[in-house]
Formats: C-alpha cells, structure tokens, sequence
C-alpha cells in the first residue's frame, strides 16, 4: 500500500465549476501538507501548504487537512481554463523529503 | 531572479551507460534535493543535501549517486543505467530543506534505450 493515495482522474469540467481533489495517508507522523500543480513538460509549482488541520484559503484555493481521517483535499473554485494542469499531493515530515501522490489531471473546458 | 535550472534539458541514452545531471538552485538557497518522476506517477524522493552534506536518501540502488558543491548546485549520477530508469529527473532547491519552500526545476527528460 502506498504512503499517499490520490484520486486518479481524469477531471473534466466546465468553466466556473467548483472542483475537489482528494488524497489520503498512511502516517500520522507526517505533519506537512502540500499541493502541487504541474503543467505538462514542467516541473511541479507549489500552490499551498500547511501543516494544521483545518482550512487554509489563498484565492479561489482552498486546502482541507483532516488528521484524525487521515485525509487531504484541494477546493478549486470558479475553475478557469488556466487551471488545466495535473495536481499532486505532498506529505512530509518536515524532513524535506516530500511522499508524493500520483496527481489527479485536471481539465477545465470553457 | 534566475530559478531553479536543470542541465539538459533532455537526454538519449543506452542501457549500461552512465549519466550526470546537473542543478543549479536559487541563489541563497542551500538545499538541494533530486526526485524521479516516472511518466503517469508522482516524484519519488532520491536525495536531500543541505549544506554539502547528504541529509536523506530514498528508496534507490547505489547505482545512483549525488554531490553538492561549495556553491549549492548539485550533480546526480546514475550508473549501469536500466530501462526503467527513464523518467523525467527533478531537482528542488530551498533555503534549508523544508518542504514548505521547495521551488522545483523544469527537469531533466532522461530516455534509455
């Protein structure tokens, strides 16, 4: 069984959808939550992090960490083509050696 | 300000050969860390280096090496290269090696063959 296990998609949805991309751990040592957004033939952009459960918003973002489930979520919302990229999830230790989900690609049809 | 820079871009090589990638971080940064992405998967963690020194290693043969140099930037080497080596090689750099700063590379698109 993998460390993260992420929804695999594909997504597609219409311009202006609310979008959620889930994953799921293993470890309750792992105290770093990170989403990445990767667009094809380039590396992965961090898009947030936190390391509480809860809620962090940032724009249309917004991360979901729930530790007694052992669950993670990206809200994407008014979605925009822009958005189009695969998604990946990231958990850490604080070591700096990041476990990576395998990425949910998203496509935003306007 | 220069990102993170991985040379070459991309990369043919044969099974048994050798091969060095190269990564340069952003300036002030001091860590340096290298993933493999294999196509349609996540990053998978090979090496963290901070300050010269090895700070982590991944699930990964000894065929596959690292370095840093006084100036932060970094080499990984693979040996005896396999097929399944093929995947696009990333490297990460951040100030002191927390996960919540790391900036990645483009990669480098390695292909054996």
């Amino acid at each position: 069984q993998k460390e993260v296990e992420q929804d695999p998609g594909p997504l597609s949805v219409p311009e202006g959808a609310i979008v959620s991309l889930n994953c799921t751990y293993s470890n309750s040592a792992f105290q770093y939550f990170m989403w990445y957004r990767q667009y094809s033939r380039k590396g992965p952009e961090l898009l947030m992090y936190t390391y509480s459960s809860g809620n962090k918003e940032d724009g249309r973002f917004t991360a979901q960490v729930d530790k007694s489930s052992k669950y993670i979520s990206l809200f994407i919302r008014d979605s925009q083509p822009s958005d189009s990229a695969t998604y990946l999830c990231a958990i850490d230790t604080n070591a700096g050696k990041s476990t990576f989900g395998d990425g949910t690609t998203l496509t935003v049809k306007p | 300000d220069a990102g993170v820079t991985q040379s070459p871009t991309h990369l043919i090589k044969t099974r048994g050969q050798q091969v060095t990638l190269r990564c340069s971080p952003i300036s002030g940064h001091k860590s340096v860390s290298w993933y493999q992405q294999v196509l349609g998967q996540g990053p998978q963690f090979i090496f963290q280096y901070y300050e010269k020194e090895e700070r982590g290693r991944g699930n990964f043969p000894d065929r596959f090496s690292a370095r840093q140099f006084p100036n932060y930037s970094s080499e990984l080497n693979v040996n005896a290269l396999l097929l399944g080596d093929s995947a696009l090689y990333l490297c990460a750099s951040s100030l002191q090696g927390a996960p919540s700063e790391a900036f990645f590379g483009q990669g480098t698109r390695l292909t054996v063959v």
